[in-house]
Parts: C-alpha cells; structure tokens; sequence
C-alpha cells in the first residue's frame, strides 16, 4: 500500500494557460475526491467519483474545471483558463466505502500557483 | 453546508487538555475527524456513526450527538505532537469539512 500519490507537486502556471494534475489512489479503494484548499480554510469539496462514474460535482465548480477517471483506477483533474483564483492546494482522497462508514487518505496534493 | 467549528484556534502547554466543538444545522448521520500538520494532508483520525458513541485515538477521543447535530473531540494530557489543525467533517455522500481548528501545543 503506497497511498495516495498526486503528480506535480507543485506546479506555476501563467494566467490563461491550462494545467492537468493526477491522482492515484489506493488500488482497492473504489471511490476518489477533489478538494481544494487555500491557505487557513478547510477543504473545500470538487468532484467525486465511485469507480469511473462521476457522482457528484460542486456547483461553485465552474466549467473550465472537469475531471476524469477513465478506468476506475487513477484520475485527471483539468482546469482551462487558469486565473490567479485558482491557485490553491489541489487535494485527492480515495476512500473504499462512502464517507458513511469510513475515512479518507488523502495524497501530499498539488500546490498550485498562477501567476 | 459547512459544519461550525469552535474554538478557531487554541494554545496549551503540555500535559493541558482541550475541546474542540463541531456543530452543523443539518441532521448529521456521521462525522470524520482528521488532523493536518502544517505543509502536510489531512490525516484521517477516526470516524463517529449515529448512536452517541464514543471513539478514541491515543489520548484523542470523540463523541457525537446526532440530536443536538454536534461532535466534539477531546484532547487529554496534549503533547507537542498534537499540534496541528483539526477539522471536522460531515458527512452525506461526502465529507464537508469545516473551517478548522488551529492548535499549538507549547512545551
């Protein structure tokens, strides 16, 4: 079991330009979140999918931002057009039962930066 | 909606103990509790279900009232590990995490 891995790091992007982050999850777990954090806030809900169905999406999300799980394994999170707004901590959660019965692990997150 | 946590930050010496309240104002069927260290993610602490029970985690426990929709995590005889923020989290479908709660532990 090697967690949950999130890929880059960090990333700097300019204003307007498009970035892509992956998420892997634990390989059993078959559900996986988006949050984003900012600095001295919780995190804040994205998107959820259990296997490669997307169940859930925030409607402060909006429409530059999609995700995808293609095969129920790893997962993309794309944001079109960045703006200076977006730059935040990007997290990934995978958990194997609804939040209802258990917890999540979280990946090291995607710190975002747009300049 | 996001729960409410209070206090929003507190500081302890060592071996001193702390509440840290969770409320929501919608029904609650189960609350997460997680710490994060700074610079680092949340770290799943344990899980509260319906029924009032209690849970413990080293010296960190928790109990949950779904009729008053409130949880609270207990920290007894805190050592400088538990420094941190702790954040709950509602949960339907997924977790809503609250805004957090900032604490030091000071030697």
């Amino acid at each position: 079991d090697t967690g949950v891995s999130q890929d880059p790091r960090h990333k700097i992007t300019k204003r307007g330009q498009n970035v892509t982050f992956r998420c892997d999850p634990i390989s059993e777990h078959n559900r996986l979140y988006w949050y984003r954090q900012t600095l001295g806030q919780g995190p804040e809900f994205l998107t959820y999918f259990q296997n490669e169905a997307q169940l859930e999406k925030s409607r402060l999300l909006s429409d530059r931002f999609s995700a995808e799980r293609p095969k129920g394994s790893f997962s993309t999170l794309e944001i079109q057009r960045t703006e200076q707004g977006d730059s935040a901590m990007y997290l990934c959660a995978s958990s194997l039962a609804a939040g209802e019965m258990g917890g999540y692990t979280f990946g090291s997150g995607t710190r975002l930066t747009v300049v | 909606q996001q729960p409410v946590q209070s206090p929003q930050a507190v500081i302890l010496r060592e071996g001193e103990d702390a509440v840290i309240n969770c409320s929501s104002s919608k029904a609650l069927y189960s609350v997460h509790w997680y710490r994060q260290k700074h610079g680092e993610a949340p770290v799943f602490l344990m899980i509260l279900l319906k029924g009032g029970e209690q849970k413990g985690h080293e010296k960190i426990s928790a109990s949950f009232n779904e009729k008053k929709q409130q949880s609270s995590l207990y920290l007894t005889a805190s050592q400088l590990s538990y420094s941190g923020t702790y954040f709950c989290g509602t949960v339907y479908q997924k977790v809503t995490f609250g805004i957090g709660t900032k604490l030091q532990v000071i030697p």
